[in-house]
């Protein structure tokens, strides 16, 4: 089956700098990859996603990458606020009725 | 936000004793799933649904049983609950499964097998 690695486990960056939370998946077949934002208590949001036929998606300071050949997606989040700070999952799917395939998860600090 | 219900958000029982979680979706949306959280592994898929009475088994199955007798609901099942089963068990659904839709959350039912 898929398995997807996330890394790194915890990241701190200063307010206003970017942060890149970098994920590979195994299973090739693997076609959508969202990413989700947790927050303590809270469900996982979906904030950003991406089809295996797009290199790249941007919606206002998020952003995510995909290079199929090497296996692996970004999230990159620009000038960053407290209100990001959280936990960010990525995940990915193949084209089956089944479901997600999920990393374990960054934890995401903005320090002031 | 979706309109996805579970119930119920928490519950505290003891090892043994049968546990049936209800995801109640007001989309009429075709997908549903269940998945569940744990320090350390992130969200793992415990069974998936692609229409009423249609079912299969996810990554993390064993000791779990599904049932979908109608479109909105989605039952999850612990027969014998054991104390590895404490979770956080999260319901998702989508519109489509195989044209990749998203996922969307509901907001979850904390577990405690004791």
């Amino acid at each position: 089956g898929e398995n997807v690695e996330q890394h790194p486990s915890t990241l701190s960056v200063q307010e206003g700098d970017s942060a890149v939370i970098k994920c590979t998946y195994s299973d090739s077949a693997s076609n959508y990859f969202p990413w989700y934002k947790q927050e303590l208590g809270k469900r996982p949001q979906l904030i950003i996603d991406i089809r295996s036929n797009v290199g790249e998606k941007k919606d206002q300071r998020i952003a995510v990458t995909l290079n199929k050949t090497a296996k692996h997606f970004s999230l990159h989040i620009t000038e960053t606020q407290p209100e990001d700070s959280a936990v960010y999952f990525c995940a990915a799917k193949g084209g089956g009725a089944d479901g997600l395939t999920f990393g374990k998860g960054t934890h995401l600090i903005i320090q002031p | 936000d979706a309109g996805i219900t579970q119930s119920p958000r928490h519950k505290v029982t003891e090892t043994g004793t049968p546990v049936t979680l209800r995801c109640h979706q007001t989309e009429n949306h075709r997908y549903m799933y269940w998945y569940r959280q744990d320090p350390g592994h992130g969200l793992r898929l415990i069974h998936y649904s692609y229409g009423v009475k249609d079912t299969d088994k996810g990554e993390v199955s064993d000791g779990y049983s599904v049932s979908r007798s109608k479109t909105e609901d989605f039952l999850l099942t612990l027969e014998s609950a054991t104390s590895s089963q404490t979770s956080v068990y999260f319901c998702a659904i989508s519109e489509w499964g195989f044209s990749n839709q998203p996922q969307h959350f509901g907001d979850g039912t904390r577990l405690s097998i004791l």
